[in-house]
């Protein structure tokens, strides 16, 4: 079945770290690339980041830079985003998105989504 | 970045009726355009993508047109399975950008 499956919600204090995953199955990984959309709450849509599983090239949001690592491990068809340091405007939630690549890296769009992580950060 | 402007940012039609949400791209995208439904509690799911061409299994009631900064997303006839929030995203470059969103309820 066509799907991503991301890790369970997670609650931290400011200043902790954090790695939430999302395992795909259901197509060849490495074909697409795989990116996180974060939604705070009550709010609209934001792209973060998409990386490519077969050579991990990645590329961030000008907002997210800096701010989040994506990472990616083809061998187990899964992929990451970590936080070394979250603050408490981390509260969100975080979805992994199958990422649909327009030719010469133009632009892109999402065809699957995950079910969506959430991480609140609160002391 | 590319600004995306939708509107209304809410609307509640009655079952049956055709429903328009418009999304304006400042500067022009030319067809490098997707549409989202979020139903409540539930994560978005592609409707339209290169502006018209309706991705797989999405009802034939919906439908999307539009090139350069103007575009539309219609719902020839509202259904309750509907009601949900709709945003637009631009891929013409990068940083890919969404509209705020309009939220449809039916009533």
């Amino acid at each position: 079945e066509l799907q991503l499956v991301q890790s369970g919600a997670e609650v931290k204090k400011p200043g902790e770290s954090l790695k939430i995953s999302c395992q795909a199955s259901g197509y060849s990984f490495t074909s697409y690339w795989i990116g996180w959309v974060r939604q705070m709450p009550g709010k609209g849509l934001e792209w973060m980041g998409i990386i490519n599983p077969r050579d991990s090239d990645t590329r961030y949001s000008p907002s997210f830079e800096g701010q989040v690592t994506i990472s990616a491990d083809k061998s187990i068809t899964s992929a990451y985003l970590q936080w070394s340091g979250l603050k408490a405007s981390d509260t969100a939630l975080y979805y992994c998105v199958r990422t649909v690549v327009v030719t010469g890296m133009r632009g892109w769009y999402f065809d699957l989504w995950g079910r969506g992580t959430m991480v609140t950060v609160s002391s | 970045d590319i600004q995306m402007t939708q509107s209304p940012s809410s609307l509640s039609p009655s079952v049956g009726e055709r429903v328009i949400i418009t999304c304006r791209a400042s500067p022009g995208i030319s067809k490098f355009l997707a549409w989202y439904q979020q139903k409540p509690g539930k994560a978005p799911n592609l409707l339209i993508y290169s502006a018209t061409t309706l991705h797989s299994g999405v009802p034939s009631r919906f439908r999307g047109s539009g090139s350069g900064t103007d575009f539309t997303l219609t719902i020839s006839s509202v259904q309750p399975e509907d009601v949900a929030t709709y945003y637009c995203q631009q891929y013409n470059s990068a940083p890919i950008t969404f509209g705020q969103g309009t939220r449809l309820e039916i009533k």
